[in-house]
C-alpha cells in the first residue's frame, strides 16, 4: 500500500492545466521534505522531472519543459505537480516520491489529456 | 551519458531465489554520495522501492521486504547485485535500477527494467 496518497486519475483537455496532488499521511509534514516527480509512459521506465522544497529551492530534470512546476500546499499537507499547457503527450501516470531514510513512493497518477 | 541495464532470469518458480545484476556505465559507486537503487512496478501497478546501497556501502532496504533482500556492489565491475529470496507469484514485476544522483534523492536515470514472473 503506497504510503503517499495520489488521486488515480485526473483529466484536462490540451492547452489546458493539470494540478496532480501528492498528499503526505500523518507524522510526514510536506514543509520538511522535497518532494519529488516522475514521470511514465507505457513500456518505459520513469523519468525524473523535478523537485520541490520550497520557491528558493527547486529544480528541474535535465530538458524537463518550464511547463512543469512543482508547489506544495501546506494546509493540506500535499505536494502538487502542475502542468501548464496540456500537450497530448503530456499524458502519461505520474508519480510522486520523497526520502526519508527510506523511499517512499506515491501510487501514482495517471493523466489522460483529454 | 549515464546507462544502466538490468540482467536476470525472466523466469523463476516459487520459493526461489531471485538474482538480478545491474551493470551500469558513466558513473562509479566509488564516488561519494552516489548510490544505485532498485525499484520493481508489478504489471499495471505503482511503484515500489525495495532497496539502495550507497558508495560507502551503506544499505537500506525496504521494511516490508528486509527480510528477503539483499543488495550489494562490484565497484570494479560498475555492477550491483540484488536478490530477493522465497518468490511467489504477487512479485511478477517489473525490476528497475536506478542511479541515485549525488545532489539530492532522486533517481536519474533508470534502467529499461526486466520483467520477472513467479510461475510454477
Amino acid at each position: 500500500q503506497p504510503v503517499l496518497l495520489q488521486p488515480p486519475s485526473s483529466s484536462a483537455s490540451p492547452g489546458e492545466s493539470a494540478r496532480l496532488t501528492c498528499t503526505l499521511p500523518r507524522g510526514f509534514s510536506v514543509t520538511g521534505y522535497n518532494v519529488y516527480w516522475y514521470q511514465q509512459k507505457p513500456g518505459s521506465p520513469p523519468k525524473y522531472l523535478l523537485y520541490y522544497f520550497s520557491d528558493s529551492d527547486k529544480g528541474r530534470g535535465s530538458g524537463v519543459p518550464s511547463r512543469f512546476s512543482g508547489s506544495k500546499d501546506t494546509s493540506l499537507n500535499t505536494g502538487i505537480l502542475l502542468i501548464s499547457g496540456l500537450q497530448s503527450e503530456d499524458e502519461a501516470d505520474y508519480y510522486c516520491q520523497i526520502w526519508t531514510n527510506i523511499v517512499l513512493f506515491g501510487g501514482g497518477t495517471r493523466l489522460t489529456v483529454l | 551519458q549515464i546507462t544502466l541495464k538490468e540482467s536476470g532470469p525472466t523466469l523463476v518458480r516459487p520459493t526461489q531465489t531471485l538474482t538480478l545484476t545491474c551493470t551500469f556505465s558513466g558513473f562509479s559507486l566509488s564516488t561519494d554520495r552516489v548510490a544505485v537503487g532498485w525499484i520493481r512496478q508489478p504489471p499495471g501497478k505503482a511503484l515500489e522501492w525495495l532497496a539502495l546501497i550507497y558508495w560507502d556501502d551503506d544499505k537500506r532496504y525496504s521494511p516490508s521486504l528486509k527480510s528477503r533482500l539483499t543488495i550489494t556492489k562490484d565497484t570494479s565491475k560498475n555492477q550491483v547485485v540484488f536478490t530477493m529470496t522465497h518468490m511467489d507469484p504477487v512479485d511478477t514485476a517489473t525490476y528497475y535500477c536506478a542511479h541515485r544522483v549525488r545532489s539530492g534523492a532522486w533517481f536519474d536515470p533508470w534502467g529499461q527494467g526486466t520483467l520477472v514472473t513467479v510461475s510454477s
